[in-house]
């Protein structure tokens, strides 16, 4: 019964390269988001999706952000032309249900650093 | 936009020791959840708390929505070292009907035996 499975776990880019980073969600879990953790700091929204929809993406900078969540397959952070300002850990969490409240897991995350 | 305040920053406690954080809003929340999050891995939820004025254990902890929805405790008691980690307030905002959450500032404990 594994959990929400990200990978990878680190993940080092130089400045303008391209950064993916995947999540598996939980066996039934069809609700997606995803969080950014800078340093010392707690987790920011970014992005919640569903099978094949955007939900909410208005925590998600405009520019060379994107995300998908395909009906196959792991949902996608990419990063396009990383800058330093993008070294931070990312979090994926999964839900069943849509509903405030309804429990959320977490993966490990992936921690991006850009060098 | 709406934040979340968390305070203490940190706390430096002795094993046995029991522990109080507290988180509060400028803004009103329905649901309040509270995490511990260990280096190098991801939030794990320890209580979840749905009305206000309400109390809730899991075994060492407890936590308590505040009356006027805009803040709530946690409280670990008998600390052990185990329980080292930085513990997150978190909340929908708003009237939200997802699971987008705002989180606190958090709290650094440090446990020593």
């Amino acid at each position: 019964n594994a959990g929400v499975m990200q990978n990878p776990r680190h993940l080092v880019r130089r400045r303008g390269q391209e950064a993916r980073l995947r999540c598996s969600p939980m066996k039934g879990h069809s609700h997606v988001y995803w969080y950014r953790q800078l340093p010392e700091e707690g987790l920011k929204f970014m992005v919640y999706l569903q099978k094949e929809n955007i939900i909410d993406e208005s925590g998600m900078p405009k520019e060379r952000f994107s995300a998908e969540f395909p009906k196959e397959g792991p949902s996608i952070l990419r990063i396009q032309q990383v800058v330093r300002g993008d070294s931070a850990a990312y979090f994926c969490a999964s839900s069943q249900l849509q509903g405030a409240g309804t429990e959320a897991f977490f993966g490990q995350g992936t921690r991006l650093t850009v060098v | 936009g709406q934040q979340l305040n968390q305070s203490p920053q940190s706390m430096f406690i002795q094993e046995g020791e029991d522990v109080s954080m507290n988180c509060t809003s400028s803004s009103i929340f329905n649901t309040w959840l509270w995490y511990k999050q260990e280096p190098g891995e991801g939030p794990v939820l320890l209580i979840a708390l749905y009305k206000a004025g309400e109390l809730t254990s899991n075994g060492r902890l407890t936590a308590q929505f505040g009356i006027t929805r805009k803040d709530s405790f946690l409280n670990i008691s008998a600390s052990i070292p185990s329980d080292v980690g930085i513990y997150f307030c978190a909340g929908p905002p708003g009237p939200s009907a997802t699971n987008k959450l705002i989180f606190g500032t958090g709290t650094l404990l440090a446990v020593q035996p």
